[in-house]
């Protein structure tokens, strides 16, 4: 199936563990993001990226770092969790900055 | 980012027209007006986007007013499973994002 897919669905950690998300998707897009959804529902952008180049950080804090293997791939690696990191990522691709989103169905983190 | 303004939510009986719609008196004449739902525990989808002319899809219809300051997505017969927050957003093609608001949430009566 052509979509954007992440791993893991859900993620139960303590505070203070490193922990990484992947995304991946089959769409041929050439632009992924991250964001984050919190308890209050909002939907914010966190990262990203096109063709691999870094081109949104929507001023998160450098515990978050994405990494971009190649532009089928872009990962989100945690340090140090804390409790306000609990939310819902969602990954997301498009065809440049034009086309519509294809978003994955989101990772649950709880971090406690 | 230019704002809209939507509903909190809204209510539908099942097999009728839902007629979401959104404010947005200081687009620009560059912003297209775009439309996602995000129904429970999953993430965002794409719904329709347009940026003069009324356009319709699979999914559903999207009137623009003639000034375009306003904009209304149609359900042309809701279903249970059209129960969802919808997002009325605009974007400029240079805007390198996608600004979510906060919705409307649709609840659909059987």
């Amino acid at each position: 199936d052509t979509a954007v897919s992440q791993t893991p669905k859900y993620l139960v950690t303590q505070m203070g563990n490193d922990k990484s998300i992947k995304c991946e998707q089959n769409l041929g897009h050439d632009t992924m993001y991250w964001y984050k959804q919190d308890s209050k529902k909002f939907l914010k952008i966190m990262f990203s990226y096109n063709n691999k180049e870094l081109i949104i950080n929507e001023t998160v804090p450098n515990r978050f770092s994405p990494k971009s293997p190649d532009k089928a791939h872009l990962n989100l690696h945690i340090n140090s969790l804390e409790l306000g990191d609990s939310a819902v990522y969602f990954c997301a691709s498009s065809l440049g900055t034009v086309g519509g989103y294809t978003f994955g169905s989101g990772t649950r983190l709880t971090v406690v | 980012d230019a704002k809209t303004t939507q509903p909190n939510s809204m209510e539908s009986n099942e097999e009728e027209p839902v007629h979401l719609p959104c404010n947005h008196s200081t687009i620009s004449g560059t912003d297209y007006i775009h439309w996602y739902r995000q129904l429970p525990s999953q993430g965002p989808e794409y719904v329709i986007h347009g940026l003069t002319s009324n356009v319709n899809n699979r999914m559903a219809s999207l009137a623009i007013a003639e000034d375009r300051k306003s904009s209304t997505l149609i359900l042309h017969r809701a279903t249970l499973r059209d129960a969802a927050v919808y997002y009325c957003i605009l974007r400029d093609p240079g805007a390198q994002k996608l600004v979510f608001g906060q919705g409307t949430r649709l609840t659909i009566n059987p």
